[in-house]
């Protein structure tokens, strides 16, 4: 399985701030289309996950430009300027290029 | 606009099965992708399985063995069956329809499934 390693496990911000997630894949997620398959999300406490961004650095319906995701093969990252407190929470990486779909362990962003 | 609602025992009794149920309002299951996750207690989140627009259904291999996706598409949902529980599978499962590529774009409200005598 493709294992996805996310850092810092916890992160501390105050509002207005920048913050960046690092995701790392065990193998290159360039899947034989093309493509990268690799999606964050964020898990608000009490709610489900939602998606924020996929194939890297699309951003998904509805979802501010304050976020915006990069990289390529096994480095990933995900940007959030402009901290604001709804965006506190849990941050998920996954991938999708190679089943089992995978997940990262998970990103605390706390405010400081 | 699609959502998505599970419903099931919120109790099951090891050795015995877990049967949840996803439905969908708001869209057909006949297209797209339709999956299930679940996150255990902590941080840890598992893809389960999925089950196409056509009904065919891919597995994470460590659950295969165990688990079966179906669909219902005159009432518009899909199930999740898992057997042989155990306090391992002790989790909250998510249903989620894919957006574009393999990413989940709709998730539902979860269900939390403890696996306890």
């Amino acid at each position: 399985d493709v294992v996805m390693t996310q850092t810092p496990v916890s992160m501390s911000v105050s509002l207005g701030g920048q913050v960046s997630i690092s995701c790392r894949s065990s193998q290159s997620l360039v899947h034989n289309n093309g493509n990268t398959y690799l999606s964050w999300y964020i898990q608000k406490p009490s709610q489900s996950p939602q998606l924020l961004i996929y194939k890297v650095s699309n951003r998904f319906s509805g979802i501010s430009d304050r976020f915006s995701g990069s990289g390529s093969g096994t480095d990933f990252t995900l940007k959030i300027s402009r901290v604001e407190p709804d965006d506190l929470g849990v941050y998920y990486c996954g991938q999708g290029t190679q089943y089992p779909w995978t997940f990262g362990g998970g990103t605390k962003l706390e405010l400081k | 606009e699609v959502q998505l609602q599970e419903s099931g025992p919120g109790l099951v009794k090891p050795s015995q099965s877990l049967s949840l149920t996803c439905s969908v309002t708001g869209y057909s299951i006949t297209s797209n992708y339709w999956g299930w996750i679940r996150k255990f207690p902590g941080n840890k989140m598992e893809w389960i399985g999925h089950i196409s627009y056509s009904g065919s259904t891919s597995y994470n291999p460590s659950l295969k063995s165990r688990i079966s996706i179906t669909r219902d598409t005159s009432k518009n949902q899909f199930f999740l069956q898992l057997n042989s529980v155990t306090t391992e599978d002790t989790a909250t499962y998510y249903c989620a329809r894919y957006n574009v590529g393999t990413s989940f774009g709709y998730w539902g409200q979860g269900v939390m499934v403890t696996v306890s005598s």
